[in-house]
């Protein structure tokens, strides 16, 4: 069964700064999730993958699968960014739909 | 993607009563999970919804304290029974498409909170 270690686990920054939170996981995987959980409780997913890099407007996510770990960047970070990111994995090695194992999350605020 | 609804988005329920959430997909999916986020706790998955099935539930959860029902591909039901404080978290479905590790979407989640 695959385990989550998210890190830092609050981190509060300035509006424009560049944030990187760090996620490594213990079953090699066949595809990593990064979420974003809103004070509500809403989740949406950011990202998907699999292998190397993906960007999506000023959030980069990047994988390694060899050394079981991932990293989500935001660059010029902005206020609205302030959620909680979480990273989460397939319960269980191997391939199929696995139900995921989650990261405790990063609690990011985003200061004007 | 999918468009996931819950119902109801909160409740306040009283110790020892039952309440019984709905999930509804817009279109037809593979796999639908039930997870529970717990106040402070990362989210844990409670079950997999088999589509005409008995639920696999995970490591501490048990079928007569969350039943769970699946009777088609964009429908599910979790029931939280006979309640204890301690069950006051958020409940969440998410359901995946493909067979693969596909992008898992999430449904708005039921904050519960038990008195």
């Amino acid at each position: 069964k695959n385990e989550v270690e998210q890190s830092p686990q609050n981190l509060t920054a300035q509006e424009g700064e560049f944030i990187t939170i760090n996620c490594s996981y213990s079953v090699g995987i066949s595809a990593l999730h990064w979420l974003q959980q809103h004070p509500g409780g809403g989740i949406v997913s950011l990202f998907m993958l699999s292998s190397g890099k993906k960007k999506h407007g000023r959030l980069i996510a990047t994988i390694n699968i060899q050394e079981k770990h991932s990293s989500l960047h935001i660059t010029a970070s902005h206020p609205r960014d302030s959620a909680v990111y979480i990273c989460a994995v397939p319960m269980y090695s191997g391939g199929g739909a696995d139900g995921l194992t989650f990261g405790k999350g990063t609690h990011l605020i985003i200061q004007p | 993607s999918a468009v996931i609804s819950q119902k109801p988005s909160r409740d306040i329920c009283q110790r020892g009563t039952s309440l019984t959430i709905q999930c509804q997909v817009d279109s037809q999916v593979t796999m639908m999970f039930w997870y529970r986020q717990q106040p402070g706790q990362s989210l844990t998955l409670i079950a997999t919804a088999n589509q005409g099935s008995e639920a696999t539930y995970e490591s501490g959860f048990v079928i007569d304290k969350f039943p769970i029902s699946r009777p088609n591909l964009t429908f599910s039901t979790l029931t939280v029974s006979n309640m204890s404080p301690e069950d006051s978290s958020i409940y969440l479905c998410s359901v995946v498409r493909g067979r693969s590790a596909d992008t898992q979407y999430f449904g708005p989640g039921t904050r519960l909170t038990v008195l």
